[in-house]
C-alpha cells in the first residue's frame, strides 16, 4: 500500500524555535505539498515541490520554507516558530496528471507555546 | 481560476438516512473530480474520483456523478452510519488551471446520531 509518512503526530515546541517537520513518500510522485489546516478555514497551501531541489510558494508561504534534496522526502522549516504556527500540518503527494488524487499523511498537529 | 463551493456544515442525521452533500465546481477545461473524507485527528483520505464527464465514482456505499452540464459532483449514500461521521471536501484538479495542485472546498462535516 502507498503511503505518505509524516514523521510526528503531535509536537509542542517554544517560540522561536525552529521547527522542522519531515514528509517522505514511498510512491515516486514527483509532486509534493505541505498544508495547514485551521477550524474555519479549510486547508490552505503553504508550499509545493514538483521535482527535487524545486519549489513554488503556496498561498501562505511567510515564516516558511522548504526542502526537498531527494524526491521521497519534503521538509517544512519553521524558521521561528511563533504561536499563530500552531496549526495541523499536512503533508501530500501526487504523480504527475491531473487524473491523479494526493496522498495525503496523517498529519502532524503543531503547538507552538 | 479554479474553485469549489460545498454547502455549510454541519449536516446531521439520523443512522439509516439518506445523505446528500452538495458540491459545485468552476473550472477551466476538464478537470479531474474527487471526495475525501477526514476523520477526527487524521489526514485526508481519497474516498471516491471521477476523471470524465457522466463517470460515476463510488467506495463504501458512497458515489458521485460527474455532471458537467451542471458543473457539480454531489455525494450520494443511501444509508448512512455512525462511524460516516466526518468532514467531507470536495476537489478537482485540470491540467490547464495548473495542474500539480489539488483546489479543495471548504469542507462538510457529517454528523451521524443513533
Amino acid at each position: 500500500d502507498v503511503k505518505v509518512t509524516q514523521s510526528s503526530r503531535y509536537l509542542v515546541k517554544r517560540t522561536g524555535e525552529k521547527v522542522f517537520l519531515e514528509c517522505v513518500q514511498d510512491m515516486d510522485h514527483e509532486n509534493m505539498f505541505w498544508y495547514r489546516q485551521d477550524p474555519g478555514l479549510g486547508l490552505r497551501l503553504i508550499y509545493f515541490s514538483y521535482d527535487v531541489k524545486m519549489k513554488e510558494k503556496g498561498d501562505i508561504p511567510e515564516g516558511y520554507s522548504v526542502s526537498r534534496e531527494k524526491k521521497e522526502r519534503f521538509s517544512l522549516i519553521l524558521e521561528s516558530a511563533s504561536t499563530n504556527q500552531t496549526s495541523m500540518y499536512l503533508c501530500a503527494s501526487r504523480p504527475h496528471g491531473a487524473k491523479y488524487g494526493y496522498t495525503f499523511g496523517s498529519g502532524t498537529r503543531l503547538t507552538v507555546v | 481560476g479554479n474553485s469549489v463551493t460545498q454547502m455549510e456544515g454541519p449536516v446531521t442525521l439520523s443512522e439509516e438516512a439518506f445523505l446528500t452533500i452538495n458540491c459545485t465546481y468552476t473550472a477551466t477545461g476538464y478537470p479531474s473530480l474527487f471526495w475525501y473524507v477526514q476523520y477526527p485527528g487524521e489526514g485526508l483520505q481519497l474516498l471516491l474520483k471521477a476523471t470524465k464527464a457522466d463517470d460515476k465514482g463510488s467506495n463504501k456505499g458512497f458515489e458521485a456523478t460527474y455532471r458537467k452540464e451542471t458543473t457539480s459532483f454531489h455525494l450520494e449514500k443511501g444509508s448512512v452510519q455512525v462511524s460516516d461521521s466526518a468532514v467531507y471536501f470536495c476537489a478537482l484538479t485540470s491540467f490547464e488551471g495548473g495542474g500539480n495542485k489539488l483546489t479543495f472546498g471548504t469542507g462538510t462535516q457529517l454528523k451521524v446520531e443513533l
